[in-house]
């Protein structure tokens, strides 16, 4: 079964970095797109970016342009999402989330990004 | 960017009501638009997808229909585990991929 299992996440200071990893198993995860996706403490949902599955193209939110870097390693089933200048509002549950044909069908459990002083 | 517009906001349904939660885009986008649950610090789940088509797993009591801008999401006999917040999410122009601020369904 599709499993997708986030990690990396923490407290951290404004200005600060922090990578994020997603652990991929249960399909083909070199042929699928891959998505992260924010949801703020008692919010709704916000993706954040997205990667096609051989890492050719790769698209942001503008609310983390060129702050945020996706990227994948499909001989590690891993996908991570490099967060750089981190900010108050980047305070979030962020998820990784399976594509296809531009839905989310399969989603991690989530890891927990706090940017605090 | 197309903006999705939820409503309600929220509800109070007892068990066993007909539900209808409604997501209107700010353009067309030819029943390419998804549905998800969330329950409270869970992941959220795919219900449906282009508008109608329900998930492989998913109760037949949930269906969706719409077409051009406005969509709705129907729970046919609300269930004790249905309640949780919806949200839409259209993928007609992407990047960027675009929810709704979601539904709340509480116990009434």
């Amino acid at each position: 079964q599709v499993q997708l299992v986030e990690s990396g996440g923490g407290v951290v200071q404004p200005g600060g970095s922090l990578r994020l990893s997603c652990a991929a198993s249960g399909f083909t995860f070199s042929s699928y797109g891959m998505h992260w996706v924010r949801q703020a403490p008692g919010k709704g949902l916000e993706w954040v970016a997205f990667i096609r599955y051989d890492g050719s193209n790769k698209y942001y939110a503008d609310s983390v342009k060129g702050r945020f870097t996706i990227s994948r390693d499909n001989s590690k089933n891993t996908l991570y999402l490099q967060m750089n200048s981190l900010r108050a509002e980047d305070t979030a549950v962020y998820y990784c989330a399976k594509e296809r044909g531009h839905i989310f069908d399969y989603w991690g459990q989530g890891t927990l990004v706090t940017v605090s002083s | 960017d197309i903006q999705m517009t939820q409503s309600p906001s929220s509800l109070s349904a007892s068990v066993g009501d007909r539900v209808t939660i409604t997501c209107r885009a700010s353009q067309g986008i030819s029943n390419s638009l998804a549905w998800y649950q969330q329950k409270p610090g869970k992941a959220p789940k795919l219900l449906l997808y282009a508008a109608s088509r329900l998930e492989s797993g998913v109760p037949s009591r949930f269906s969706g229909s719409g077409s051009g801008t406005d969509y709705t999401l129907t729970i046919s006999s609300l269930q004790p585990e249905d309640f949780a917040t919806y949200y839409c999410q259209q993928y007609y122009s992407t990047p960027p991929w675009t929810f709704g601020q979601g539904t709340k369904v509480e116990i009434k």
